[in-house]
């Protein structure tokens, strides 16, 4: 079975360009997880999805970031409009209710200039 | 101070030397912990749970001492592949599927 996918592995854009991160779960999982991992700051969850719904957006560093589940099967992660702060790893990541071990996906490499 | 706190190193080892590292977490409610491992550019994965009474899988062995709050990762006879960053992760019941993540600890194991 595949692993959590994501798209794409790399991303180099320009200050103030609107970027778009997806997320493919593994099939059957109903939580998945937006993280966010830097040198200075480490792994940093932003916001976490359980059957779809957002249960904690906590972690989102501001209102230029939005994250939208449509459905089981399918997540993006929206930075509008970006700056050179967000360059980062992005990771998504997915679990099964009950399960604690996270499965996480290849990340996404930003780089905002 | 941070929820999970690891020492970051990094550990020079060399091969088939004995490491040990320690990780303490600060919320007395938490109830479950993990060694995650996370290789250079790449995605963490889960190393192995860590359990009250201790366990062990292969060369690799997880203790938790929950009177002082901390827990720790026992390497023996490590190999060049054991190089990688080790990161502590807690849950607790407050925060259901939501897991605490330590900075990690950074191991290079030389020939």
């Amino acid at each position: 079975d595949a692993g959590v996918i994501q798209s794409p592995r790399h991303e180099v854009t320009e200050m103030g360009q609107e970027v778009t991160l997806r997320c493919k779960p593994i099939s059957g999982h109903d939580y998945l997880f937006w993280y966010r991992q830097t040198m200075m700051r480490g792994l940093e969850l932003l916001i976490y999805f359980n059957n779809n719904v957002p249960i904690d957006d906590s972690g989102m560093p501001e209102d230029r970031f939005s994250a939208k589940m449509p459905n089981a099967s399918f997540s993006t992660l929206k930075i509008q409009p970006s700056e050179p702060r967000d360059s980062a790893v992005y990771f998504c990541a997915s679990s099964l209710a009950g399960v604690k071990e996270q499965f996480f996906g290849p990340g996404t490499r930003l780089t905002v200039l | 101070r941070k929820e999970v706190e690891q020492d970051p190193g990094p550990f020079n080892v060399p091969e088939g030397a004995t490491v040990a590292f320690n990780c303490t977490y600060s919320n007395s409610a938490s109830q479950s912990f993990f060694w995650y491992r996370q290789d250079c550019r790449k995605e963490p994965k889960l190393l192995m749970s860590v359990y009250s009474s201790g366990n062990e899988d292969g060369r690799f062995t997880a203790q938790l001492n929950r009177a002082s709050q901390y827990i720790s990762l026992l390497i023996r006879d490590s190999k060049l592949s054991d190089s990688a960053t080790y990161l502590c992760v807690v849950n607790h019941m407050d925060s259901n599927y939501q897991l605490i993540w330590g900075a990690g600890t950074k191991l290079i194991i030389k020939p």
